[in-house]
């Protein structure tokens, strides 16, 4: 299977509710990124794993987290959610860490906060 | 300020023209400048990347760097509707960790 795929696509979640995002990374991709967009706004890094750990971090607080699996797949957990969470994520994967160019991105998963 | 600001559009054009999209940056030390096209519902795709200043040419595409004025540039020659997508610029550079700058896109339209 080729391309990275997110789940779900969709999702509508409560203010002070948590969620789980899930993404499977390219066929011989071992890193992955997890990006916020908001509506008409250019993609934000939150976090990257490579090998199970977090790798790098962006600007965005410790109820934004992550888990990489040993078959590279990734998840994003969320808590406490905001309405300002309201946004695509997207997951990117790549072959190895650190890579400039090298992304692979989803279709990303559409969170609503009410 | 941010890293990375790129006119938002939207844009507009009829079939055939010459569409030029541009971003600024603020950081010298960003090394890596990529240009991606985002369809609707879509995640980003990568067009074109060029390391360090220069031009880069990609069939309909051409991407131009300019390190020394902070600016980088896509053009697209003889333009098609099925062009009609967000374009984002991003970069990256040493010690970034592998994090992407985007700016915030520019929202494209090919009128046939």
């Amino acid at each position: 299977e080729t391309g990275v795929t997110q789940s779900p696509t969709h999702l509508i979640k409560t203010r002070g509710q948590q969620v789980t995002l899930r993404c499977s990374s390219q066929s011989g991709h071992n890193t992955v990124s997890w990006y916020q967009q908001a509506l008409g706004q250019g993609p934000q890094f939150i976090f990257q794993y490579y090998r199970e750990e977090e790798n790098g971090r962006g600007n965005f607080p410790p109820r934004f987290s992550g888990l990489q699996f040993p078959n590279y797949s990734s998840e994003l957990n969320v808590n406490a959610l905001e309405l300002d969470d309201s946004a695509l994520y997207l997951c990117a994967s790549s072959h190895r860490r650190e890579t400039n160019y090298g992304y692979t991105f989803g279709s990303g998963t559409r969170l609503t906060v009410v | 300020q941010k890293e990375v600001e790129q006119d938002p559009g939207p844009l507009s054009v009829p079939e055939g023209a010459i569409v030029s999209l541009n971003c600024t940056y603020s950081n010298s030390a960003f090394q890596y400048f990529m240009w991606y096209r985002q369809y609707s519902r879509k995640g980003p795709e990568l067009l074109m990347y060029t390391y360090s200043s220069g031009n880069k040419e990609d069939g309909r595409f051409t991407a131009q760097v300019d390190k020394s004025s902070k600016y980088i540039s896509l053009f697209i020659r003889d333009s098609q509707p099925s062009d009609s997508a967000t374009y984002l610029c991003a970069m990256s550079g040493p010690n970034q960790g592998g994090k992407l700058i985007f700016g915030q896109g520019t929202e494209l339209s090919v009128k046939p």
